[in-house]
């Protein structure tokens, strides 16, 4: 079954410090992996996309990696501001006559000052 | 703003009421997307079209029916809701269907409620 799992469910840090979010997929075939940023009553917005081939993918302070052998992909924020708080949504597209997108639920961010 | 826009941004509706929800993406793509999104659950794909033509019904009660007249219009028409069905409804394009690139672009999301 295709499926995307995220850890954690939520995270509370303190403004500047840096986190990290996980996500393991089941999907075959693989295309690539996004990750989105949605905030709060607004649509997700992308932040990174990934095919096989690459291991790691930045955004300014956002960071993406991806081990298509694991089958694992982190999303890495550094320095995190307020703003930084929102769900953080990873999905993978799998081939299936076209990109059919699998959304995982999402990591809940709060930054504190 | 991603391009994609969506009225109401809020609705309310009794479970006899018949409502529709609009769609409108100014970014020239071919495809469109309507998804549930409940609470703490992950997004849930309900209809997809591709130049107009519907591509995709991911088992979807009847209660719900989508309208695509043109590649940047898409509506879902809502009757006779039941509360479980209270959630956030985006709508997303893109430029095609396939291929690694093929980003979608969500709207803000209409949240519907139903009594």
């Amino acid at each position: 079954k295709n499926q995307v799992e995220q850890s954690p469910q939520s995270l509370i840090i303190l403004e500047g410090k840096n986190c990290t979010l996980q996500c393991n997929y089941t999907v075959s075939p693989f295309s690539n992996l996004r990750w989105y940023k949605q905030d709060t009553g607004r649509g997700p917005v992308s932040l990174t996309i990934m095919t096989f081939s690459e291991n790691t993918k930045s955004n300014g302070r956002y960071t993406a990696t991806l081990d298509a052998d694991t089958k694992q992909s982190s999303l890495h924020i550094t320095a995190s501001q307020l703003s930084d708080s929102a769900s953080y949504i990873c999905v993978v597209s799998g081939g299936a006559g076209y990109n059919k997108l699998i959304f995982g639920a999402g990591t809940r961010l709060a930054v504190h000052p | 703003e991603t391009g994609v826009t969506q009225t109401p941004r809020h609705l309310v509706m009794g479970m006899t009421n018949k409502k529709s929800l609009k769609c409108e993406q100014h970014l020239g793509h071919n495809a469109m997307y309507w998804y549930k999104q409940s609470a703490k659950k992950p997004l849930e794909l309900m209809f997809v079209y591709s130049l107009e033509e519907r591509v995709e019904n991911n088992s979807v009660p009847s209660r719900f029916s989508p309208e695509c007249p043109n590649s940047s219009h898409l509506f879902l028409h809502l009757h006779t809701l039941q509360p479980e069905d209270s959630a956030l409804y985006l709508c997303a394009s893109s430029q095609g269907l396939a291929g690694p690139y093929n980003e979608q672009f969500f709207g803000p999301g209409t949240r519907l409620t139903v009594l």
